[in-house]
């Protein structure tokens, strides 16, 4: 069965660094998503990706983030400079229509 | 209130219970309903889905809407160690694609052996 996958899965960094967590999604979706989880909350909406442009984004997605698709397989997320209060859970999810598929995550831990 | 609430638990119960997990909302746009499970720091995955009101079954789990009340619902028959997970609700305003899915807190739900 396809899945969804992401890298890294743990990515520990300095304040004010950058950081780019990786995801390959479903190779037949349009759709491409980020959210987060901040530890013991509710995974949280960031951005939704589709035909190579932002459809919409939350009020945490704001200039210190970016989202590409390089190539025809790979979803990347980039935070510019982070913040302590940046270290969560990241779930990239793809869908070809409303289902949405998410991957295992990438835990950041921002220092 | 919060546009999406879920009893966080946690909930505890015996090998074979019925499990009920409520999920209600404020939002009456909302039309796309999931259930999705997480085991502890791993990603969700989609359990089940519906549109609009009404009942869905997938083996052991159903799945219930009621969009008058503003309340679902995902039950659990003949409940399994394994069945240990936290469950989310989601839901979304269209069928489209890109819709972004608003979650509850998610419910942690124990079964013992």
């Amino acid at each position: 069965e396809p899945e969804v996958t992401q890298t890294p899965s743990h990515q520990v960094t300095q304040m004010g660094q950058e950081v780019i967590l990786r995801c390959v999604p479903i190779s037949n979706h349009l759709y491409f998503y980020w959210y987060r989880q901040i530890l013991g909350q509710k995974v949280e909406f960031l951005v939704s990706f589709y035909n190579n442009e932002i459809s919409e984004k939350s009020e945490i997605f704001d200039d210190q983030f970016s989202v590409e698709r390089p190539d025809g397989s790979n979803f990347t997320l980039k935070i510019r400079s982070t913040k302590l209060e940046d270290s969560a859970m990241y779930f990239c999810a793809s869908s070809e229509w409303a289902s949405k598929l998410f991957g295992p995550g990438t835990r950041l831990t921002v220092l | 209130q919060k546009e999406v609430e879920q009893d966080p638990g946690p909930l505890s119960v015996p090998e074979g219970a019925i499990v009920s997990l409520n999920c209600t909302y404020s939002n009456s746009a909302f039309q796309y309903f999931m259930w999705y499970r997480q085991y502890s720091r791993k990603g969700p995955e989609l359990l089940m889905y519906t549109y609009s009101s009404g009942n869905k079954e997938d083996g052991r789990f159903t799945a219930q809407v009621d969009k008058s009340s503003k309340y679902i619902s995902l039950f659990i028959r003949d409940s399994q160690p394994s069945d240990s997970a936290t469950y989310l609700c989601a839901m979304s305003s269209l069928i489209q694609g890109a819709q972004k899915l608003v979650f509850g807190q998610g419910t942690r739900l124990t079964i013992n052996p």
